[in-house]
């Protein structure tokens, strides 16, 4: 079965510095991976998304994730933070490799950006 | 715009009280999905349906039901069965032949028991 974890519930980084929240995913077959931003009370917005080619992925607001196969990671990185990154950010993994699009997912690392 | 529209945005309940929760969307997706979130929990699936008519229990589906009359619509029921209802429920749909598996959500509904 598909699961995810991420690693670390909340990640408190400065404005300006390297933001790196983390995933490891577990698939029976070839992964789609997400990330998602959500803001308080919000829906969830896509950021990024992996499913074949290049492994290394850029979303949007200067996001960007590696698959690692070997690894069965997919980090998000971002160089450089911003205070307008604060929210929470959710990794998910396709339930079975993109046959209904069912997520399934992480249990959410909260970023907070301190000025 | 097109977009996924959930209504109420907050709702109260009393205990032993069915409430319905509205979910519609323009996007001409396919698939519809009702998630539930809660605090450290992320979200779990409730029911998702892949045409009209037709839908499937997810992993929590006890003491939910819905139904897909048309393809724009997928409302949730929430009944005086669901033993712990109080949490943010988030619809989602997607497109589903040469899809990429994404989501798309609508802005969530927050259902607190009183």
């Amino acid at each position: 079965a598909q699961s995810v974890t991420q690693l670390g519930s909340h990640v408190s980084v400065s404005e300006g510095a390297l933001v790196l929240l983390r995933c490891n995913y577990s698939s029976s077959v070839p992964p789609y991976l997400f990330w998602y931003v959500q803001y308080p009370n919000q829906g969830l917005q896509l950021l990024l998304k992996y499913t074949t080619g290049a492994t290394l992925v850029k979303g949007i607001n200067g996001f960007e994730a590696e698959f690692k196969k070997s690894e069965t990671s997919f980090h998000l990185t971002k160089p450089s933070a911003h205070m307008s990154d604060a929210a929470e950010y959710f990794c998910a993994v396709s339930a079975d490799g993109g046959a209904t699009n069912k997520l399934i997912f992480g249990t959410g690392t909260l970023l907070a950006v301190q000025p | 715009d097109g977009g996924i529209t959930q209504s109420p945005k907050y709702l109260f309940r009393k205990e032993g009280q069915n409430v319905t929760l509205s979910c519609e969307q323009n996007l001409n997706h396919d698939a519809m999905y009702w998630y539930r979130q809660d605090p450290g929990q992320g979200l779990r699936l409730i029911y998702y349906s892949q045409i009209v008519n037709d839908f499937q229990k997810g992993d929590i589906a006890e003491g939910y039901s819905v139904s897909r009359e048309k393809k724009e619509s997928f409302p949730l029921t929430v009944t005086s069965a669901q033993k712990n209802p109080t949490a943010f429920y988030l619809c989602a749909s997607s497109i589903l032949l040469l899809s990429s598996g994404e989501l798309f959500f609508g802005e969530g509904s927050r259902l607190t028991v009183l």
